[in-house]
């Protein structure tokens, strides 16, 4: 038990789908962040978010969308994704942003697209 | 272009014998460096850091070493033990940036 839950762990959706994908943290975090890991390859950071306000955006496309409605809660909305958009998602949360803030991770979000 | 590489994809090694993971970074602006374990259907969890201003850091069976000059930062497990068997990841973070490197995959033989 990490403290970050993601739901759903499995998503299989087509490319015309609108979907969401859920974390909650229950560490009294002031910091969530959303990652894509995709085979092979590193974690990427996708967003950030401090206090309720998106503080990175690292040129994620338009079809990912991210809420973040209070300090314990992170969306991201999914819509018209393509096939290279089929990764595992990850959300994770530390005390505050920053680099020297050790971050706790879910265990992610397995999504397929079709 | 990647800013951190772990090149070694997998490591075996004996139970009892020192586990050595490597991780080679691009930018001499990193100023904070971690190290995350993760198991299978898991998320990552932070194992050991180290900051810019030091060159080694203990927590137990694990030692991290930073090379600043050499741009190379280092994990330490002894003894290894079953358990360790995992994929372990190092992160380097700037400025407002986290990067990761790939991850090594550690089997530790009993």
């Amino acid at each position: 038990e990490t403290g970050v839950t993601q739901t759903p762990r499995h998503l299989v959706m087509g490319m015309t789908n609108k979907k969401s994908l859920k974390c909650e943290q229950h560490l009294g975090h002031n910091a969530m962040y959303w990652y894509k890991q995709s085979a092979k390859k590193p974690l990427e950071l996708m967003f950030v978010y401090s206090l309720e306000e998106r503080v990175e955006n690292n040129s994620v496309p338009s079809r990912f969308s991210p809420e973040c409605p209070n300090s314990s809660h992170l969306f991201l909305h999914l819509h018209t994704l393509q096939p290279e958009d089929s990764a595992l998602y990850l959300c994770a949360s530390s005390q505050e942003w920053g680099g020297n803030q050790p971050q706790h991770f879910g265990d992610g979000t397995r999504l397929s697209i079709l | 272009d990647q800013q951190v590489k772990q090149n070694s994809p997998s490591l075996s090694v004996q139970e009892g014998r020192i586990s050595i993971l490597n991780c080679d970074y691009t930018n001499s602006m990193f100023d904070y460096f971690l190290w995350y374990k993760k198991y299978p259907a898991e998320g990552p969890t932070f194992l050991i850091s180290i900051s810019s201003i030091k060159d080694k850091n203990e927590d137990g069976r694990f030692t991290v070493f930073l090379n600043k000059s050499a741009k190379h930062l280092s994990l330490h497990i002894v003894p290894s033990q079953p358990g360790d068997s995992a994929v372990y990841f190092c992160a380097v973070y700037t400025g407002n940036q986290f990067y990761f490197g790939t991850g090594t995959s550690l089997t530790v033989i009993p």
